[in-house]
């Protein structure tokens, strides 16, 4: 079967730097897709990798290992407004997206 | 401002009747999507579509219904035969069907069972 694993839950610090892991077993692998959404709103892009190594855009960088199945979100200088769930997604073989059921990140002051 | 709506944003069913949740995009995207998003769970593809007048299941699309008329607008029919249908329902579109096609979510329609 295809999965995705993330921790349930993440609690972090504000202006401290957190990652955010995810292992995926799926069949075939055309990119993974990392997605923020808070409570009760809609899910919105935050990056795509489909090549190892790491992205960087801005305070958030992603990192993709296919030989491994893994990937992390790392977000540094955390704010309150970066309390949310964050999704990982890979697209199958099919094009199809498998998606993870989320880390919820709870930053204190 | 281009975007995806939903509407409406709370919906509340009665045993035996179908309910249907509007999608509306203004992004000229092909592709549209419903997914279901229940707690401690993994968004699940109901339905999408490619083009008008064309749609696939997806991984639950057993007591739902879909139409494509029109490039804009994806509806999403519960049914009675969906037997538990609490759960909040999210509408999404992109550009095309396709590995690096980001998806654009719409705000969400929660659906409660009276």
């Amino acid at each position: 079967g295809q999965n995705i694993d993330q921790p349930t839950e993440m609690t972090a610090t504000e202006g401290a730097i957190v990652q955010i892991n995810c292992t995926y077993q799926t069949s075939g692998f055309n990119g993974l897709f990392w997605y923020q959404q808070h409570a009760g709103e809609a899910p919105t892009f935050l990056s795509y990798n489909v090549l190892d190594g790491l992205e960087e855009k801005g305070r958030f960088s992603s990192f993709l290992s296919r030989s491994k199945g893994y990937s992390y979100l790392l977000l540094k200088e955390l704010q309150m407004k970066d309390s949310a769930s964050y999704l990982c997604a890979v697209t199958d073989s099919n094009y199809q997206l498998i998606w993870g059921a989320g880390t919820k990140l709870i930053i204190k002051p | 401002d281009g975007g995806i709506t939903q509407s409406p944003k709370y919906l509340f069913r009665k045993e035996g009747q179908n309910v249907t949740l509007s999608c509306e995009q203004n992004l000229n995207h092909d592709a549209m999507y419903w997914y279901r998003q229940d707690p401690g769970q993994g968004l699940r593809l109901i339905y999408y579509s490619q083009i008008v007048n064309d749609f696939q299941k997806g991984d639950i699309a057993e007591g739902y219904s879909v139409s494509r008329e029109k490039k804009e607008s994806f509806p999403l029919t519960v049914t009675s035969a969906q037997k538990n249908p609490t759960a909040f329902y999210l509408c999404a579109s992109s550009i095309l069907v396709g590995a690096s096609e980001t998806q654009y979510f719409g705000p969400g329609t929660r659906l409660l069972v009276l």
